[in-house]
Protein backbone atom coordinates (compact mmCIF):
# COMPACT_ATOMS: atom_id res chain seq x y z
CA UNK A 1 0.00 0.00 0.00
CA UNK A 2 0.92 3.58 -0.85
CA UNK A 3 1.65 5.52 2.56
CA UNK A 4 0.62 9.70 2.47
CA UNK A 5 2.44 11.37 4.87
CA UNK A 6 1.38 14.88 5.96
CA UNK A 7 3.65 17.76 7.14
CA UNK A 8 3.20 19.55 9.45
CA UNK A 9 0.45 17.81 11.14
CA UNK A 10 -0.80 21.12 12.65
CA UNK A 11 -0.14 24.74 12.12
CA UNK A 12 -1.37 27.84 13.78
CA UNK A 13 -1.72 30.89 11.49
CA UNK A 14 -3.29 34.58 11.19
CA UNK A 15 -5.78 35.78 9.03
CA UNK A 16 -4.10 36.59 5.89
CA UNK A 17 -1.66 34.77 6.22
CA UNK A 18 -0.12 32.16 3.00
CA UNK A 19 -0.24 28.88 4.59
CA UNK A 20 1.72 25.90 2.43
CA UNK A 21 0.98 22.19 3.45
CA UNK A 22 3.04 19.28 2.47
CA UNK A 23 2.28 15.46 1.18
CA UNK A 24 4.78 12.68 0.15
CA UNK A 25 4.04 9.60 -1.14
CA UNK A 26 6.05 6.68 -0.34
CA UNK A 27 6.49 6.09 -3.79
CA UNK A 28 5.67 7.60 -7.06
CA UNK A 29 1.71 8.12 -7.70
CA UNK A 30 1.82 10.94 -10.92
CA UNK A 31 0.11 13.70 -10.61
CA UNK A 32 -3.04 11.03 -8.90
CA UNK A 33 -3.43 13.17 -6.07
CA UNK A 34 -6.41 14.94 -4.19
CA UNK A 35 -6.79 17.68 -1.40
CA UNK A 36 -9.12 17.88 0.86
CA UNK A 37 -11.03 20.46 3.37
CA UNK A 38 -12.89 18.98 6.65
CA UNK A 39 -14.27 21.17 9.58
CA UNK A 40 -15.66 19.94 12.89
CA UNK A 41 -18.32 17.92 12.74
CA UNK A 42 -19.09 18.58 8.98
CA UNK A 43 -18.15 16.24 5.84
CA UNK A 44 -15.24 16.59 3.99
CA UNK A 45 -15.26 19.28 1.10
CA UNK A 46 -13.28 18.09 -2.28
CA UNK A 47 -11.33 20.91 -3.26
CA UNK A 48 -8.31 20.26 -5.73
CA UNK A 49 -8.03 16.80 -7.82
CA UNK A 50 -5.14 15.96 -10.37
CA UNK A 51 -3.08 17.41 -7.89
CA UNK A 52 -3.65 20.86 -9.63
CA UNK A 53 -6.81 20.92 -10.72
CA UNK A 54 -9.78 23.14 -8.82
CA UNK A 55 -12.66 21.47 -8.14
CA UNK A 56 -15.84 23.21 -9.23
CA UNK A 57 -16.71 25.99 -7.22
CA UNK A 58 -13.12 26.17 -5.33
CA UNK A 59 -11.53 29.76 -4.71
CA UNK A 60 -8.74 30.60 -6.18
CA UNK A 61 -6.68 31.04 -3.15
CA UNK A 62 -6.34 27.43 -3.07
CA UNK A 63 -3.88 26.04 -4.65
CA UNK A 64 -1.80 22.52 -5.55
CA UNK A 65 1.14 21.84 -7.25
CA UNK A 66 3.84 18.73 -7.36
CA UNK A 67 4.23 15.05 -9.20
CA UNK A 68 5.75 11.79 -8.46
CA UNK A 69 6.24 11.49 -4.38
CA UNK A 70 5.77 15.07 -3.65
CA UNK A 71 3.01 17.77 -3.73
CA UNK A 72 1.76 20.57 -2.11
CA UNK A 73 -1.36 22.63 -1.29
CA UNK A 74 -0.83 26.27 -0.72
CA UNK A 75 -3.73 28.74 0.66
CA UNK A 76 -3.02 32.52 -0.17
CA UNK A 77 -4.78 34.60 2.15
CA UNK A 78 -6.25 32.81 5.12
CA UNK A 79 -9.69 33.65 5.85
CA UNK A 80 -11.79 32.46 8.92
CA UNK A 81 -13.52 30.16 7.07
CA UNK A 82 -10.15 28.47 5.74
CA UNK A 83 -9.65 27.14 9.34
CA UNK A 84 -10.36 23.64 9.34
CA UNK A 85 -8.43 20.09 8.77
CA UNK A 86 -6.54 19.13 5.27
CA UNK A 87 -6.16 15.65 3.99
CA UNK A 88 -4.08 14.91 0.71
CA UNK A 89 -5.35 11.15 -0.53
CA UNK A 90 -3.58 9.08 -3.69
CA UNK A 91 -5.64 7.62 -6.47
CA UNK A 92 -3.11 6.19 -8.14
CA UNK A 93 -3.59 2.42 -7.08
CA UNK A 94 -5.72 0.68 -5.00
CA UNK A 95 -6.24 0.84 -1.71
CA UNK A 96 -6.68 4.28 -2.01
CA UNK A 97 -5.13 6.38 1.29
CA UNK A 98 -5.31 9.68 2.89
CA UNK A 99 -2.43 11.82 4.77
CA UNK A 100 -2.84 11.63 8.28
CA UNK A 101 -4.51 15.32 7.88
CA UNK A 102 -3.07 19.26 8.85
CA UNK A 103 -5.23 21.02 11.35
CA UNK A 104 -5.01 24.31 10.50
CA UNK A 105 -5.64 26.69 13.48
CA UNK A 106 -6.06 30.00 14.61
CA UNK A 107 -3.15 31.98 16.04
CA UNK B 1 -27.58 19.74 -7.79
CA UNK B 2 -26.17 16.11 -6.31
CA UNK B 3 -27.18 15.28 -3.06
CA UNK B 4 -25.97 11.70 -1.49
CA UNK B 5 -27.61 10.86 1.69
CA UNK B 6 -26.66 8.43 3.40
CA UNK B 7 -28.91 6.02 6.40
CA UNK B 8 -29.13 2.88 7.81
CA UNK B 9 -25.99 3.66 10.62
CA UNK B 10 -27.05 2.79 14.59
CA UNK B 11 -25.54 0.81 17.09
CA UNK B 12 -24.73 -2.91 16.44
CA UNK B 13 -22.91 -5.40 18.67
CA UNK B 14 -19.67 -6.83 17.82
CA UNK B 15 -19.79 -9.55 15.43
CA UNK B 16 -23.39 -8.46 14.09
CA UNK B 17 -24.13 -7.00 10.28
CA UNK B 18 -25.63 -3.67 9.21
CA UNK B 19 -26.39 -2.65 5.53
CA UNK B 20 -25.83 1.25 4.75
CA UNK B 21 -27.64 2.78 1.52
CA UNK B 22 -26.43 5.95 0.23
CA UNK B 23 -29.55 7.27 -2.35
CA UNK B 24 -28.16 9.94 -5.16
CA UNK B 25 -29.69 12.31 -6.93
CA UNK B 26 -28.62 15.53 -9.01
CA UNK B 27 -26.51 13.27 -11.61
CA UNK B 28 -26.59 10.30 -13.75
CA UNK B 29 -25.91 8.07 -10.98
CA UNK B 30 -25.00 5.20 -13.34
CA UNK B 31 -22.37 6.66 -15.07
CA UNK B 32 -20.05 7.10 -12.27
CA UNK B 33 -18.05 4.33 -9.37
CA UNK B 34 -19.06 5.37 -6.10
CA UNK B 35 -16.98 5.07 -3.09
CA UNK B 36 -17.43 4.60 0.69
CA UNK B 37 -15.64 6.72 3.20
CA UNK B 38 -15.18 6.01 7.06
CA UNK B 39 -14.01 8.51 9.65
CA UNK B 40 -13.34 6.59 13.35
CA UNK B 41 -14.40 9.50 16.10
CA UNK B 42 -11.59 11.73 16.64
CA UNK B 43 -9.33 10.24 13.36
CA UNK B 44 -8.57 10.50 10.30
CA UNK B 45 -10.58 9.90 7.08
CA UNK B 46 -10.10 5.88 5.59
CA UNK B 47 -10.87 4.90 2.22
CA UNK B 48 -13.52 1.53 2.43
CA UNK B 49 -14.43 0.43 -0.75
CA UNK B 50 -15.04 1.85 -4.54
CA UNK B 51 -17.67 0.46 -7.15
CA UNK B 52 -17.22 0.91 -10.98
CA UNK B 53 -20.55 2.45 -12.18
CA UNK B 54 -22.09 -1.13 -13.69
CA UNK B 55 -21.40 -2.76 -10.71
CA UNK B 56 -18.68 -5.30 -12.52
CA UNK B 57 -15.50 -4.10 -10.33
CA UNK B 58 -15.21 -3.85 -6.79
CA UNK B 59 -12.24 -3.01 -4.51
CA UNK B 60 -11.62 -2.33 -0.90
CA UNK B 61 -9.93 -1.72 1.89
CA UNK B 62 -7.38 -4.19 3.72
CA UNK B 63 -9.32 -3.17 7.16
CA UNK B 64 -12.46 -4.70 5.50
CA UNK B 65 -11.51 -7.17 2.82
CA UNK B 66 -13.64 -10.27 3.33
CA UNK B 67 -16.18 -8.32 5.74
CA UNK B 68 -17.62 -6.04 3.83
CA UNK B 69 -19.11 -6.38 0.48
CA UNK B 70 -20.17 -3.05 -1.82
CA UNK B 71 -22.85 -3.21 -4.18
CA UNK B 72 -25.50 -0.90 -6.12
CA UNK B 73 -29.13 -0.46 -7.95
CA UNK B 74 -29.12 1.68 -10.50
CA UNK B 75 -32.36 1.29 -10.95
CA UNK B 76 -33.10 3.16 -7.68
CA UNK B 77 -30.08 5.38 -7.70
CA UNK B 78 -29.03 3.85 -4.34
CA UNK B 79 -25.62 2.15 -3.21
CA UNK B 80 -25.11 -0.18 -0.32
CA UNK B 81 -22.39 -0.79 1.70
CA UNK B 82 -23.02 -4.46 3.81
CA UNK B 83 -20.69 -4.87 6.59
CA UNK B 84 -20.13 -8.17 8.37
CA UNK B 85 -18.60 -9.52 11.46
CA UNK B 86 -18.34 -5.68 13.24
CA UNK B 87 -15.78 -4.77 15.95
CA UNK B 88 -15.60 -2.16 17.49
CA UNK B 89 -12.52 -0.83 15.47
CA UNK B 90 -15.61 -0.15 12.89
CA UNK B 91 -17.25 2.43 14.50
CA UNK B 92 -17.53 5.55 12.61
CA UNK B 93 -19.06 7.81 10.50
CA UNK B 94 -19.36 6.18 7.48
CA UNK B 95 -19.74 8.91 4.18
CA UNK B 96 -20.53 8.01 0.51
CA UNK B 97 -19.08 9.80 -1.89
CA UNK B 98 -19.43 10.35 -5.96
CA UNK B 99 -16.28 9.42 -7.98
CA UNK B 100 -15.24 12.47 -10.14
CA UNK B 101 -14.97 11.14 -13.66
CA UNK B 102 -17.16 8.54 -15.45
CA UNK B 103 -14.02 5.69 -15.35
CA UNK B 104 -13.50 3.18 -12.58
CA UNK B 105 -10.17 4.73 -11.55
CA UNK B 106 -10.14 8.37 -9.25
CA UNK B 107 -11.25 10.37 -6.51
CA UNK B 108 -14.42 11.96 -5.44
CA UNK B 109 -16.15 15.26 -5.99
CA UNK B 110 -19.04 15.25 -3.81
CA UNK B 111 -19.82 13.75 -0.23
CA UNK B 112 -22.60 12.60 1.73
CA UNK B 113 -23.42 13.85 5.05
CA UNK B 114 -22.15 10.56 6.83
CA UNK B 115 -23.97 7.97 8.80
CA UNK B 116 -22.91 7.29 12.35
CA UNK B 117 -21.96 3.31 12.82
CA UNK B 118 -21.04 2.30 16.43
CA UNK B 119 -20.36 -1.41 17.54
CA UNK B 120 -20.75 -1.90 21.23
CA UNK B 121 -22.06 -4.68 23.43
Amino acid sequence: DIQMTQSPSSLSASVGDRITITCRASQGISNYLAWFQQKPGKAPRSLIYAASSLQSGVPSKFSGSGSGTDFTLTISSLQPEDFATYYCQQYNSYPLTFGGGTKVEIK
Amino acid sequence: QVQLVESGGGVVQPGRSLRLSCEASGFTFSSYGMHWVRQAPGKGLEWVALISSDGSNKYFGDPVKGRFSISRDNSKNTLYLQMNSLSAEDTAVYYCAKSIFTAVAGTVDYWGQGTLVTVSS
